[in-house]
């Protein structure tokens, strides 16, 4: 079965400093890859996903990701964080034949300092 | 304005009592989902649906039952049987043709006290 790590449970960042947040996943080929962000007592919102091809993607919000096969990882970046990005932050996996359904990782808890 | 619709928001119950967790969509999507929020576990899956009239058991189904009569209606009904059913409780669906990609409800506290 697939699983999903994130290893950083809470970050802190300064606004307009870069972020990564890291994901590692465990699966035998290659996985369906998203990333969703969570507000305080709200939904996830998804931010964006990798299924195959390029192996860097871009999402909304000016979030991207880049898939190492190598590395088993799935990190999201973004270049500059404003303080809106202040949330919880999900990686999850998902495989062909999984019914569409999908595993994720413990999730990630991103404070931004002014 | 089309979207998924979880209700009520918030909703307490006496230990003991059957509840039930509203989502409807007009998304026209096939597949919904249950998952359970915890602090600190991320979001397991309770129940899936993939086509009306047919659901199954996700990681944590023991206490809930789903129905799923209508493609736009997936009624979740926590029971008595629930040991610790104060959670989190996030409705979601899938288009179809958009593998594994989930879209979520904002989502429903549920308090046993």
């Amino acid at each position: 079965a697939q699983s999903v790590t994130q290893p950083d449970i809470h970050i802190t960042v300064s606004e307009g400093a870069s972020l990564e947040l890291r994901c590692n996943y465990s699966y035998g080929a290659t996985p369906y890859l998203f990333w969703y962000v969570q507000s305080p007592g709200q939904g996830l919102q998804l931010l964006l996903k990798y299924f195959s091809g390029d192996t860097l993607v871009q999402g909304i919000k000016g979030f991207e990701a880049e898939f190492k096969r190598s590395q088993s990882s799935f990190n999201l970046r973004k270049p500059s964080v404003h303080w809106s990005d202040a949330a919880e932050y999900f990686c999850a996996v998902g495989v062909s034949g999984g019914g569409n359904k999908l595993t994720f990782g413990t999730g990630t808890q991103l404070k931004v300092e002014l | 304005d089309g979207g998924i619709t979880q209700s009520p928001k918030y909703l307490f119950r006496k230990e003991g009592q059957n509840v039930t967790l509203s989502c409807e969509q007009n998304l026209n999507h096939d597949a919904m989902y249950w998952y359970r929020q915890d602090p600190g576990q991320g979001l397991r899956l309770i129940y899936y649906s993939q086509i009306v009239n047919d659901f199954q058991k996700g990681d944590i189904a023991e206490g809930y039952s789903v129905s799923r009569e209508k493609k736009e209606s997936f009624p979740l009904t926590v029971t008595s049987a629930q040991k610790n059913p104060t959670a989190f409780y996030l409705c979601a669906s899938t288009p179809q043709g958009e593998r594994n990609t989930i879209y979520f409800g904002e989502g429903s506290w549920l308090t046993v006290v």
